[in-house]
């Protein structure tokens, strides 16, 4: 079955560390560019960072530079992304997504609360 | 950043009848290579997004032909041409032309 499967959502104080995992089944993984996408409770998406097929190129939004890190193991068929120094508004539901949409996780929950 | 708009932020259509969705960014999607970045997805109630739209007007495998999207530069539309009950949900449109890639506000459908 073709799927995207995300884990390691979870409640985590504010500054805080998670690394998100998203596992790839059913498709090439290693041929296509991924991205995260988050949508915060009750809120609209926001797209977040994204990697190329093989790692070399990566891009972020503004407001998580510096502090979260995407990257993938081909071999491994899974995405990663770390996410360090988490505060408040980093709260959301977490997608991660094969190039813009074509398949989306179910989606992983990251509360960072006190 | 490109900001996207859309409007209305919420309609409501009794089945069978027409509904529309403006999506208005403030820089041109159209791309050197002739390309227009212009996608539309679903998020229907308690699901992740699903891709309807991609590059303004090309369904998405699996999407009715009901579904149509047009425009072009920084005006585009998403038409449904016969509203059905499985359509509820919000709609987004996003730009993928510029990083960061970014969304509408969302359109939400119900159902009269």
């Amino acid at each position: 079955e073709v799927q995207l499967l995300e884990s390691g959502g979870g409640l985590v104080q504010p500054g805080g560390s998670l690394r998100l995992s998203c596992a790839a089944s059913g498709f090439t993984f290693s041929s296509h560019w991924m991205h995260w996408v988050r949508q915060a409770p009750g809120k609209g998406l926001v797209w977040v960072s994204r990697i190329n097929s093989d790692g070399s190129s990566i891009s972020y939004v503004d407001s998580v530079k510096g502090r979260f890190s995407i990257s993938r193991d081909n071999a491994k068929n899974t995405l990663y992304l770390q996410m360090n120094g988490l505060r408040g508004e980093d709260t959301a539901v977490y997608y991660c997504i094969r190039e813009l949409g074509t398949l989306w996780g179910q989606g992983t929950m990251v509360i960072v609360s006190s | 950043d490109i900001v996207m708009t859309q409007t209305p932020l919420s309609l409501s259509v009794t089945p069978g009848q027409p509904a529309s969705i403006s999506c208005k960014s403030t820089h041109s999607l159209l791309h050197s290579n002739g390309q227009t970045y212009l996608y539309w997805y679903l998020q229907k109630p308690g699901q992740s997004p699903q891709l309807l739209i991609y590059e303004v007007s090309s369904r998405f495998s699996g999407v009715p032909d009901r579904f149509s999207g047009s425009g072009s530069g920084t005006d585009f539309t998403l038409k449904i041409s016969r509203v059905e009950a499985d359509d509820v949900g919000v709609y987004y449109c996003m730009q993928g032309i510029n990083l960061p890639y970014t969304f509408g506000q969302g359109t939400k459908l119900e159902i009269q």
